[in-house]
């Protein structure tokens, strides 16, 4: 069964710092990867979606890398801003699979 | 843009109550599915629609159940609802077909509380 870890649950950085959430799955037979945002009391926000045959995509200040081998991903946020301030939330899905397992979140807060 | 609403955003239903929870999405999206999320445990999949009609089970479906009559819209039933049951509900929808993989796009979530 697949599993997925996020470390460290929480993190607080001061504005303008680059930062980097980990994300780390059991199975490496994963179809694809999405990270995603959460504001308090909200609904999820797609970020990034990683194809399995993909190593990393970018979207502006927001880069995540695939490392499908050693199950790992990361996303690396750039100059951080206090509207970063989320929890990230990162998902698993398998082939032929449409259900994503998820991980717990990371809480990021910037301090301005 | 895809746009996948909820029917409330806070709802409070008194124990024994039937509870019906509406999602609506735009995108003519095959794939549908209902989430709840618990501090602590994260989200966690309760079924989900691969079509009109058609449900499969999640990873919690006891007390719950569903009902897909149009692709646009799947509902979740509380057929009589508990107190463990109050929980923040997700929705999603995705598009199955090559080149999507199956990227979900979640609604704004139904904050349910159960007296």
């Amino acid at each position: 069964k697949q599993e997925v870890t996020q470390i460290p649950a929480a993190l607080s950085v001061p504005e303008g710092e680059n930062l980097v959430l980990n994300c780390s799955f059991t199975d490496s037979a994963i179809y694809n990867l999405q990270w995603f945002r959460q504001d308090p009391g909200k609904g999820l926000t797609s970020l990034l979606l990683i194809q399995s045959s993909q190593r990393e995509q970018t979207s502006g200040r927001l880069n995540a890398s695939l490392d499908k081998s050693s199950g790992r991903s990361t996303l690396y946020i750039a100059a951080s801003q206090p509207g970063d301030s989320a929890t990230y939330l990162c998902a698993v899905s398998g082939f032929g699979n449409e259900k994503l397992t998820f991980g717990t979140g990371t809480r990021l807060t910037i301090i301005p | 843009d895809v746009k996948v609403t909820q029917s409330s955003r806070y709802l409070v239903k008194r124990t024994g109550e039937k509870v019906f929870l509406e999602c609506v999405q735009d995108m003519d999206h095959e794939n549908m599915f209902w989430y709840r999320q618990d501090p602590g445990l994260g989200l966690r999949l309760i079924y989900f629609s691969y079509d009109v009609k058609m449900k499969e089970k999640g990873d919690i479906p006891e007390g719950y159940s569903v009902s897909r009559e149009k692709k646009e819209r799947f509902s979740l039933i509380l057929e009589s609802a508990s107190t463990n049951q109050t929980s923040m509900y997700l929705c999603a929808s995705s598009f199955w077909g090559q080149g999507t993989y199956n990227e979900q796009f979640f609604g704004p979530g139904t904050r349910l509380t159960v007296l």
